[in-house]
């Protein structure tokens, strides 16, 4: 199994273009979701899905588009980017081992936005 | 608003112990996580505490106190390779993981 994987693993962008960031998992997890990590902060919640057809806002959507056509894909879209969304992404999905739901988390991209 | 309290920092000597505590402040509780993070990867899952105590794995342990909104992790006889960042997450009662911006962990020879 490959797990969660990535693409791209880095990327440069100017102000106001839009990009996607690809995820696809091979686990069958339901729960699938996206996280930036800034520094000096904790991982905050972009989006997530609970499966096919189904996404959900986290803590921070503004200026990004999921979709979840897909168990395996969860692609994310910058529309606009701009120099705030300079971060580290990662995409996760979830099981439940012991009770508990863990996450398994792709390598990371990381985007910045000139 | 909700929170999650743990140092920034902490410096260990290879084959010591070293204890990371986390505080939290939370719309109700569903368990606390533990991850580990190098340096340029994807954090990966150490620990789960759902109840009062003590988790052991291997040179891993895990505490949580409830009334307390604390728990720890505690690592023995430390190899360079745990230099790391260590996060801590509590899952509210939405079931949302509400993150602390983690613990970065130096090993000393």
């Amino acid at each position: 199994n490959a797990g969660v994987t990535q693409t791209p693993k880095f990327q440069v962008l100017k102000t106001g273009q839009s990009m996607t960031l690809q995820c696809a998992q091979d686990m069958n997890h339901e729960y699938m979701s996206w996280y930036r990590q800034d520094p000096g902060m904790g991982l905050r919640l972009i989006h997530y899905s609970v499966g096919a057809g189904i996404t959900d806002q986290g803590e921070v959507p503004n200026g990004y588009n999921v979709s979840r056509s897909t168990t395996e894909d969860f692609p994310l879209r910058l529309l606009s980017a701009a120099p705030s969304q300079t971060s580290v992404y990662f995409c996760a999905s979830s099981h439940t081992l012991d009770g508990a739901n863990v996450l398994t988390f792709g390598a990371g991209s990381r985007l910045t936005v000139l | 608003g909700q929170n999650i309290d743990q140092p920034t920092e902490m410096t260990a000597t290879e084959g010591a112990i070293v204890q990371i505590n986390c505080t939290y402040q939370t719309s109700g509780f569903n368990g606390l996580f533990w991850y580990q993070q190098h340096a340029g990867e994807a954090p990966t899952f150490l620990s789960y505490n759902v109840l009062d105590g003590l988790e052991e794995k291997g040179r891993f342990s895990s505490f949580l106190s409830r009334s307390k909104g604390y728990s720890y992790l505690l690592l023995k006889e430390l190899q360079m390779k745990d230099s790391a960042s260590y996060l801590c997450a509590v899952r509210d009662s939405n079931y949302q993981l509400i993150w602390g911006a983690g613990t970065k962990l130096i090993i000393k020879p």
